[in-house]
């Protein structure tokens, strides 16, 4: 069974800090796609990122990193330089090679307070 | 592209009384629809698997009278709460792959719903 654990329930930071969120996951599948979403306010999901399991290059998009390592079966994603809109829950979320189902973590609610 | 709508984007009913939700692909041919749940700061929960053309594949625990889903066309998804009871009041969102798409999932911007 496919299993996503987010340990951190929630997190609050000052503007400007750097913040990791955490995701472990657990599949027997050779092949899988790992995915981080935001939730605003809102509620609607925001596409982040997606890496599969072939691929361990970390990864960065502006103030976005993503750390992925197979041998701990981590995807952690850091906000460098947070803001007061970066406030929102984050799902780390995990799919089989055929994208039947996408299984996601409880989700870690980050506070940035100016 | 690759756009997912939702109607209504919220709605309130009286208890006893059915709501169907729609889930549109804008812009593209959506084999696979999903529909998920997702109660008060949880995580979200999928419900249902919808093939085009097909019966909906239901996850376990989840009533497939009380929550009708049909898959009618490659745009169109819809999830029909039947005798809504409060406990049913939660934020529904689906999704849509594209076709010949193995793990891309669309979301589409969620529907609210309040029995009351």
């Amino acid at each position: 069974a496919q299993k996503v654990t987010q340990a951190q329930t929630e997190i609050s930071v000052v503007e400007k800090e750097d913040v990791t969120l955490d995701c472990v996951y657990e599949t027997r599948d050779t092949t899988y796609y790992l995915f981080w979403y935001k939730q605003p306010p809102s509620g609607e999901l925001v596409f982040l990122i997606r890496r599969n399991s072939f691929d361990e290059q970390n990864e960065i998009s502006g103030r976005y990193s993503w750390n992925f390592q197979k041998s701990t079966s981590s995807f952690n994603f850091t906000i460098t330089a947070s803001q007061v809109v970066d406030s929102a829950v984050y799902f780390c979320a995990l799919s089989s090679q055929y994208g039947n189902k996408l299984v996601f973590g409880a989700g870690t609610i980050l506070r940035v307070k100016s | 592209g690759a756009v997912v709508s939702q109607h209504p984007s919220w709605v309130i009913c009286k208890s006893g009384t059915s709501v169907k939700i729609e889930c549109r692909s804008l812009d593209f041919q959506a084999t696979t629809m999903f529909w998920y749940r997702q109660f008060p700061k949880q995580s979200l929960m999928l419900m249902a698997t919808s093939n085009e053309g097909s019966k909906a594949t239901y996850e376990q625990g989840v009533e497939k009278d009380k929550f009708l889903i049909n898959h009618a066309s490659l745009t169109l998804s819809t999830l029909t709460v039947t005798s809504a009871h409060p406990e049913d009041s939660s934020f529904y969102i689906c999704s849509a792959r594209r076709k010949r798409s193995h793990y891309e999932q669309y979301f589409g911007p969620g529907t609210r719903l309040t029995v009351t």
